[in-house]
C-alpha cells in the first residue's frame, strides 16, 4: 500500500518561498510508471493541480503557477519536493502530494497524502 | 480556475439515489478525455472513487457509479447512506490547462 506524507513549515512570510517535501513509502518513485504531483486546496474551496514530476526529473506545471513553481525529486530518499516562490496570502491552502497515473485518455490521482496547511502571513 | 462545473450541493434521504453532474467543454471532457471522481470526507484528503469514467477502485462500494456523455459526466450514488455525506469532485484533463478539477459538490444526507 503506497503512502505519502507531506512535511514542511506551516507558516511562511509574504514574498518568501514555500517549501514542502513529500515522502513516499510502500513503493519506489524510481520504479517509474507514475507521476508525482502536488495539489492544493484553498480554505473552503476546490482543488487546484500545481504540477508533477517523473522519476527522471521531467516536470510539468499548471500554466497559471508555472512562473513560481519548482518541483524536484530525490530518488535516493524516495521523496519529491515543491517550491513556490513569492508567496502571498492567496497561496494559503492545504497542500497535498499525490501519485498520478497517466494513460492514453487522461490522468488521475490514486493515492494522496493527508495534506498540510500552509499559511502565508507576516 | 475550475473549468468543470458541478452543482454546489445535492441532498437526499437515506436509501435514495442522487446524481452529481460535471459539465466541461470541447477542450476537456468533450475532447475525449476521461473523467474521474473523488470523495472528500470532512477534514480528510480526497479519495479516488471512480476512474476512467466508470471504474471503481478496489474497496469502493458498487453503490457508486459513473458515466460520461458528450461534454458531461455524472456520478450516481444509489442507496444513499449517512457515511456518504461528503464533498465530491470530478477531474479530467484539459488540452490547454492540463489536469483540472470540478467546482465540487456537497452531498447532504437528510
Amino acid at each position: 500500500q503506497v503512502q505519502l506524507q507531506e512535511s514542511g513549515p506551516g507558516l511562511v512570510k509574504p514574498s518568501q518561498t514555500l517549501s514542502l517535501t513529500c515522502t513516499v513509502s510502500g513503493g519506489s518513485i524510481s520504479s517509474g510508471g507514475y507521476y508525482w504531483s502536488w495539489i492544493r486546496q484553498h480554505p473552503g474551496k476546490g482543488l487546484e493541480w500545481i504540477g508533477y514530476i517523473y522519476y527522471s526529473g521531467s516536470t510539468y506545471y499548471n500554466p497559471s503557477l508555472k512562473s513560481r513553481v519548482t518541483i524536484s525529486v530525490d530518488t535516493s530518499k524516495n521523496q519529491f519536493s515543491l517550491k513556490l516562490s513569492s508567496v502571498t496570502a492567496a497561496d494559503t491552502a492545504v497542500y497535498y502530494c499525490a501519485r498520478e497515473l497517466g494513460y492514453s485518455s487522461g490522468y488521475y490521482f490514486d493515492y494522496w497524502g493527508q495534506g498540510t496547511l500552509v499559511t502565508v502571513s507576516s | 480556475q475550475s473549468v468543470l462545473t458541478q452543482p454546489p450541493s445535492v441532498s437526499g434521504a437515506p436509501g435514495q439515489r442522487v446524481t452529481i453532474s460535471c459539465t466541461g467543454s470541447s477542450s476537456n471532457i468533450g475532447a475525449g478525455y476521461d473523467v474521474h471522481w473523488y470523495q472528500q470526507l470532512p477534514g480528510t484528503a480526497p479519495k479516488l472513487l471512480i476512474y476512467g469514467n466508470s471504474n471503481r477502485p478496489s474497496g469502493v462500494p458498487d453503490r457508486f457509479s459513473g458515466s460520461k456523455s458528450g461534454t458531461s459526466a455524472s456520478l450516481a450514488i444509489t442507496g444513499l447512506q449517512a457515511e456518504d455525506e461528503a464533498d465530491y469532485y470530478c477531474q479530467s484533463y484539459d488540452s490547454s490547462l492540463s489536469e483540472v478539477f470540478g467546482t465540487g459538490t456537497k452531498v447532504t444526507v437528510l
